[in-house]
């Protein structure tokens, strides 16, 4: 599968809980990016990596909130001590930099459901 | 910072008939301004987008326009089917950023047969 994958694609858990996100990204993207899409709502950015940098943070990204790109590869969401709040889906997408192109694209997301 | 407006928020039009949404954006230094569609429980795939140096863009049955000075941009999709039923995003990347991109609200495009 040439495309972004995100694991898990579905997350339950208990308020105050911490979870963990996973993506994979198209292998020869540099540039992964972090969105939270509520119902009926875009996408808003959270967070951008150029290989294993964290370049950009959203100030939606609260300090519950932390990203890792640890070797330019996969990339890792977690959130902390969860609230309700928190339930969205985390989108995940890639993007290669080269030339003039910014095109993203998205994985399937992970759907949480704080309750 | 910058900011997205999307209009209309839903569409219904026949199928073969044409449809337009409409976005503009606040920060004039945008330069990348990609469109997106959703289908109920999917991810955001990309359609079409432009860049600020380009005017109008051409794929098959959809184009998109940008017009600078009013900093408005357009998806035009035209011969409409019901397969188009979705939601569509605009989004721009705004001016300094990395490549990061601010959507809009999102248009509930339906096609009626």
């Amino acid at each position: 599968d040439t495309g972004v994958s995100q694991d898990p694609r579905h997350k339950i858990t208990k308020r105050g809980q911490n979870v963990t996100f996973r993506c994979d990204p198209i292998s020869e993207h540099n540039r992964l990016y972090w969105y939270r899409q509520t119902l009926g709502q875009g996408p808003e950015f959270l967070t951008y990596f150029q290989n294993e940098a964290q370049l950009e943070k959203s100030r939606l990204l609260s300090d519950r909130f932390s990203a890792e790109r640890p070797k330019g590869s996969f990339s890792t969401l977690e959130i902390q001590r969860t609230e309700q709040g928190d339930s969205a889906m985390y989108l995940c997408a890639s993007s290669f930099q080269g030339g003039s192109t910014y095109e993203q694209y998205f994985g399937p997301g992970t759907r949480l459901t704080v309750t | 910072g910058e900011n997205v407006e999307q209009h209309p928020s839903t569409l219904s039009v026949q199928e073969g008939d044409s449809a337009v949404i409409k976005c503009t954006y606040s920060d004039s230094a945008s330069n990348y301004f990609p469109w997106y569609k959703q289908e109920l429980g999917k991810r955001p795939q990309l359609i079409i987008d432009i860049r600020s140096n380009v005017g109008e863009k051409k794929d098959q049955r959809i184009a998109v326009t940008l017009n600078k000075t009013a900093k408005h941009f357009s998806l035009h999709i035209t011969e409409t089917q019901p397969e188009d039923s979705a939601v569509y995003f605009c989004a721009a990347t705004p001016g300094g950023s990395q490549g990061n991109l601010i959507f809009g609200k999102g248009t509930k495009l339906s096609v009626k047969p």
